[in-house]
């Protein structure tokens, strides 16, 4: 089975430009997870879906950052205009079932650096 | 949120069993106890979970305490690929989705 994979592995931006990232969940995973570790922090949880809609937003920085999973199958989360301190790396995860009491198969993330 | 406790690092012997302790003295009855490791440049990887019973699969072991205070993710036969950092993570029931990850622990396998 192909595990969860995620588009760019690496993406340096200037600042207030925007960058897209995509992930693409393992197939037939309704839920799908949105982490990510800035710099010298802990992982830490953005959002959820569960197929395409938002189920937990809360941890989503600010307005800037835009995700969305269009059909329930891939998704992109967009940072616009991105600052220095979105610099880290983000990881996208999914499951078939609620993660209280089921895997989370993560992908490698895409490591952003802002300029 | 009810909170865990690692040691900050471990190391152990290539070959030899490891034993990861993990403290949570606030759980609740609902909380389950979720370990994932993450190597080198890689995303975090599930090694196991469980609820009250000690729990084994193809990873590794996990022994939870009688009163649930305390867990230990038991690696058998540890490899230079186990060298990762371990995270012990409680998780509730429906309604709350994030996995808090904490600090962890950093395994050093010793050649």
């Amino acid at each position: 089975e192909a595990g969860v994979t995620q588009f760019p592995s690496h993406s340096v931006i200037e600042k207030g430009q925007t960058v897209t990232l995509r992930c693409d969940p393992i197939s037939g995973h309704d839920n799908l997870y949105w982490y990510r570790r800035v710099m010298g922090k802990e992982i830490k949880f953005l959002l959820h879906f569960v197929k395409e809609s938002k189920q937990d937003e809360s941890g989503m920085p600010n307005n800037r950052f835009l995700a969305e999973r269009t059909g329930g199958t891939y998704s992109t989360l967009k940072v616009q205009p991105a600052e220095l301190e979105d610099s880290g790396v983000y990881f996208c995860a999914s499951s078939q079932g609620l993660s209280y009491n089921s895997p989370l198969h993560f992908g490698n993330g895409t490591r952003l650096t802002v300029t | 949120d009810a909170k865990t406790t690692q040691p900050n690092s471990m190391e152990s012997n290539e070959e030899e069993p490891v034993h990861l302790p993990c403290n949570h003295s606030t759980i609740s009855g609902t909380d389950y106890i979720h370990w994932y490791r993450q190597l080198p440049s890689q995303g975090p990887e599930y090694v196991i979970h469980g609820l009250t019973s000690n729990v084994n699969n193809r990873m590794a072991s996990l022994a939870i305490a009688e009163d649930r205070k305390s867990s230990t993710l038991i690696l058998h036969r540890a490899t230079l690929r186990d060298a990762a950092v371990y995270y012990c993570i409680l998780s509730w029931n429906f309604g709350n989705e994030k996995l808090t990850f904490g600090t962890g622990t950093r395994l050093t396998i010793i050649p």
